[in-house]
């Protein structure tokens, strides 16, 4: 059974511009979440989705944002760049909402230059 | 909200050491608890989990036990290798369906 799938792998942006992440969860897991993982924050949740609605979301400012598709496959969205959202974002999906396990993708790298 | 403090690394042992990595946790009710483990250039895996007060997670021979009484879920191993080498988080589990994450150790096992 395939894993969560992050694309893409690795980004490069220019501050001011916007970025697009792609998360395609486990089949059949209807939860996808998002955290930003960086070396002074450490891991910091982002938002929770379930049934293409947000259902939760971590304290991030309005520039962070994002979706969940029919499909259950998610995106999100940073716009006008900063250095500081230089970080490794992960997306984990679950069956369901709830202390059930979460299953974590190999993240995306995005480097802001 | 709910808060995981683990202990600080970076962990450096000798093979077939014994490992302890400290965890509390702060928490409204009684939440689910994890390790999960990263391990170089890859994603976050799921070591152990427990899900109530008492409950030993155990997993490769790594195991945690829930202490309600003293909010813990510390991690042991009873002999590392080299293969170990990673960086391990304690995670609660909120009723708010987010998982917090402590800060993270660094183990480092040398042959």
């Amino acid at each position: 059974k395939a894993g969560v799938t992050q694309t893409p792998r690795y980004l490069i942006k220019t501050r001011g511009q916007q970025v697009t992440l792609s998360c395609s969860p486990i089949s059949g897991h209807r939860s996808v979440s998002w955290y930003q993982q960086t070396p002074g924050q450490g891991l910091q949740f982002l938002f929770e989705y379930f049934s293409e609605t947000q259902r939760n979301k971590g304290n991030f400012p309005g520039r962070f944002s994002g979706r969940q598709f029919s499909n259950s496959r998610s995106e999100m969205n940073v716009s006008t760049l900063e250095l500081g959202d230089s970080a490794l974002y992960l997306c984990a999906s679950s069956r369901d909402r709830g202390n059930t396990e979460a299953f974590f993708g190999q993240g995306t790298r995005l480097t802001v230059v | 909200g709910n808060s995981v403090t683990q202990m600080e690394g970076p962990v450096t042992l000798s093979e077939e050491a014994f490992l302890t990595i400290n965890c509390t946790y702060t928490a409204t009710g009684y939440p689910s608890l994890f390790w999960y483990v990263q391990y170089p250039g890859e994603g976050l895996q799921l070591l152990l989990k427990a899900t109530k007060a008492d409950d030993k997670g155990s997993n490769k021979g790594f195991e945690a036990t829930y202490r309600k009484e003293t909010t813990s879920f510390h991690l042991e191993k009873g002999s590392v290798q080299v293969s170990d080498s990673a960086v391990y988080f304690c995670v609660s589990g909120g009723s708010n369906y987010k998982l917090t994450f402590g800060k993270g150790t660094l183990l480092t096992v040398n042959p």
